[in-house]
């Protein structure tokens, strides 16, 4: 079955500019993450939704970073007014089910890159 | 601050050679501990989760163990396509929101035929 999407895959843009990145989880997983990775480094947790409200958005860096989910589906990650220092690989994963301990599936990320 | 350490950052085996990754952690009231696998430009995969001390999974050559304040990922007589990034992480704790993970940086494996 198809597994979690992320789109673009690569995105490039300019200090200053605002960019979405989207996220469509595994058909009926209700949970959905948020991370990021800069160059070999391990993932940092950003956000996670149950449904469509995050309980806890403590991770995000600062308020340019903010994320939504509509319809317990499809996920957005908008950073503002980017700086180089977000340049990283934002991967997206979602879980079957909310609650405690079930394993995560992972998307294949969007690599930004902000000049 | 709660942490996860992860030794070696790489590791470099011959086929055939076991060796074992370590995976140390400071959370209290740990609800789980997840080893994941990564390939180069690709999303992490998942391998196991472990829950509670003395538990052991097991997954073709990997072998996963917990204790109270680690866990190692053994791999016995690795294979080329082995050669992979693995990472571990540890959820919130009870205290804590159930869908933070942390993870750590990871090991490097290369495996040479």
């Amino acid at each position: 079955g198809a597994g979690v999407s992320q789109s673009p895959s690569n995105k490039v843009t300019e200090k200053g500019k605002d960019v979405e990145l989207r996220c469509d989880p595994i058909s009926g997983h209700t949970a959905l993450y948020w991370y990021r990775q800069s160059l070999g480094q391990g993932l940092e947790f950003l956000i996670y939704f149950q449904g469509n409200s995050a309980p806890d958005k403590s991770g995000l860096p600062s308020d340019r970073f903010s994320a939504e989910r509509t319809g317990g589906s499809v996920s957005t990650l908008t950073i503002q007014r980017t700086q180089q220092e977000d340049s990283a690989v934002y991967l997206c994963a979602s879980s079957q089910f909310s609650g405690p301990s079930y394993e995560q599936y992972f998307g294949p990320g969007t690599r930004l890159t902000v000049t | 601050e709660d942490q996860v350490t992860q030794s070696p950052e790489a590791l470099r085996l011959q086929e055939g050679e076991s060796s074992s990754l370590n995976c140390s952690y400071t959370v209290s009231g740990l609800r789980g501990l997840f080893w994941y696998r990564q390939d180069p430009g690709k999303g992490p995969e998942f391998l196991f989760t472990l829950y509670s001390a003395g538990e052991e999974k097991e997954k073709e050559r990997l072998k996963a163990t917990l204790t109270k304040k680690e866990s190692f990922l053994h791999i016995t007589a690795p294979k080329p396509e082995d050669s992979a990034t693995y990472l571990c992480a540890v959820q919130a704790p009870e205290t804590d929101s159930w869908g933070k993970f942390q993870f750590g940086a990871g090991t490097q494996v290369v495996v040479t035929p």
